[in-house]
């Protein structure tokens, strides 16, 4: 079945960077853009961006232009999203989800990943 | 910061229904399909339904959805104790540059 397993619990420092990788399975890595998303304790979902991982190509939201960087390895059928300059409020849980088959750009996300938990402490 | 405004919380008995609403502009759901999200506590979202009103395989046929202008509903009914979550509207905006965004997220409690 079509699955998405991410990395594990992050604790960093302030003005630290942090990435999160996302393992796909179950279907071809390079069919289906990966988004991320991310949700501050007993908050909503905020979209970060997503990355063609067929060539690499990136669209991030303007909140996360110059210090987030979507990246993949199809070699393994992983994608990353580094977030640098990190701040307390990017303290968060971190999701890559499935979106809609190349060259479809804008629809639904479907699975998820299970999130990666990013502590943000001095 | 969502730009789609959804009710904070909706209730009901077992087996009624609730409809939860997702308001948004011209520049998002007045141009883009709606996809709705639930969220078991302490999990990632599930998709329940997309382009407006398509159920994905294996989501039952008691959660519908609906858009009209620059809204868009989802209706559970039959409501069962394990629909108890929080459930967000999804679409996309094209105001700046065209990116994604979700409404504020409704708490469905099943009383």
């Amino acid at each position: 079945q079509v699955q998405l397993v991410q990395s594990g619990a992050e604790v960093k420092k302030p003005g630290a960077s942090v990435k999160v990788s996302c393992e796909a399975s179950g279907y071809t890595f390079t069919g289906y853009y990966i988004h991320w998303v991310r949700q501050a304790p007993g908050q909503g979902l905020e979209w970060m961006g997503w990355i063609n991982p067929k060539n690499g190509g990136t669209n991030y939201a303007q909140n996360f232009q110059g210090r987030v960087s979507m990246t993949r390895n199809t070699s393994i059928s992983t994608a990353y999203m580094e977030l640098g300059r990190l701040r307390s409020d990017d303290a968060a849980v971190y999701y890559c989800a499935r979106a809609t088959p190349i060259p479809i750009l804008y629809g639904w996300f479907d699975p998820w990943g299970q999130g990666t938990l990013v502590t943000v402490s001095s | 910061q969502s730009v789609l405004t959804q009710p904070p919380s909706v209730s009901a008995a077992p087996g009624q229904k609730v409809t939860i609403s997702c308001s948004g502009s011209s520049s998002n759901i007045g141009k883009n399909f709606v996809s709705w999200y639930q969220q078991l506590p302490g999990t990632a979202p599930k998709l329940v339904i997309y382009d407006n009103n398509k159920r994905p395989s294996g989501i039952p046929d008691r959660f519908s959805g609906s858009k009209s202008a620059t809204s868009a509903t989802l209706g559970i009914t039959g409501l069962q104790t394990g629909d108890e979550a929080d459930y967000y509207c999804g679409t996309w905006d094209s105001s700046l540059s065209v990116g994604g965004v979700f409404g504020t997220g409704t708490k469905v409690t099943v009383l």
